[in-house]
């Protein structure tokens, strides 16, 4: 089956401080991934689309000069969180679908980001 | 626009059956159902394309009723393990992203 990793499965920061978070497609590839955002019980929320080899689409609200979004090849993209506040504290999950099964997206492991 | 899930918290024994909804206020592409444990990522279950398909994944099948813009998720003779907080994920005709509904918190007891 489709395999998606994140890097680091959990992190600990200070405030003010920047946090790279990476999303790799294992064993497939991936031209479009997708960065959410989990707050405790609540629901999954999409802050962003990641295109291979062009300019992220930001949803309505996130700020893209404060979560950067890098996708530099068909398996790996990355999530910067700059200048991190406690608000910020949360659980974010990338998602990729393989090129050849449109539609199926399969989820990394997420990454909880605490800032302090 | 987010899609209502309903309800939002179910409690079955073990072997009792139980229906989750997914209503969209817009025309829907497809719809996507997951199952999330706590603190780990959500799990694809199936994926329901318009057309009116119903498809299934062990004992967990789902519909998908274009015309009234919903699906339902059945979960037939639970199992402890169908515990978790089941989401569904909505894809509309205009866009490839998926817009997600608030969750249905399932717990199957023995």
């Amino acid at each position: 089956g489709a395999v998606v990793s994140q890097h680091p499965s959990w992190v600990i920061c200070k405030s003010g401080t920047s946090v790279k978070i990476e999303c790799r497609s294992l064993d497939f590839q991936a031209t479009t991934m997708f960065w959410y955002r989990q707050f405790p019980k609540q629901s999954l929320m999409l802050m962003a689309t990641s295109n291979e080899g062009s300019k992220a689409t930001y949803e309505q609200g996130v700020e893209k000069d404060k979560f950067l979004i890098n996708h530099a090849s068909l398996t790996l993209s990355t999530l910067t969180v700059t200048s991190a506040h406690p608000e910020d504290s949360s659980f974010y999950i990338c998602s990729a679908g393989d090129v050849g099964r449109a539609g199926e997206q399969y989820f990394g492991p997420g990454t909880r980001l605490t800032v302090t | 626009q987010q899609p209502v899930q309903s309800p939002q918290a179910v409690i079955l024994r073990e072997g009792e059956d139980a229906v989750i909804n997914c209503s969209s206020s817009k025309a829907l592409y497809s719809v996507h159902w997951y199952r999330q444990k706590h603190g780990e990522a959500p799990v694809f279950l199936m994926i329901l394309l318009k057309g009116g398909e119903q498809k299934g994944h062990e004992k967990i099948s789902a519909s998908f009723n274009e015309k009234k813009q919903q699906s339902s998720l059945y979960l037939t003779a639970s199992q402890l393990s169908y515990s978790g907080t089941y989401f569904c994920g909505t894809e509309y005709p205009a866009g490839n992203k998926l817009t997600f509904g608030g969750g249905t918190r399932v717990l199957v007891k023995p």
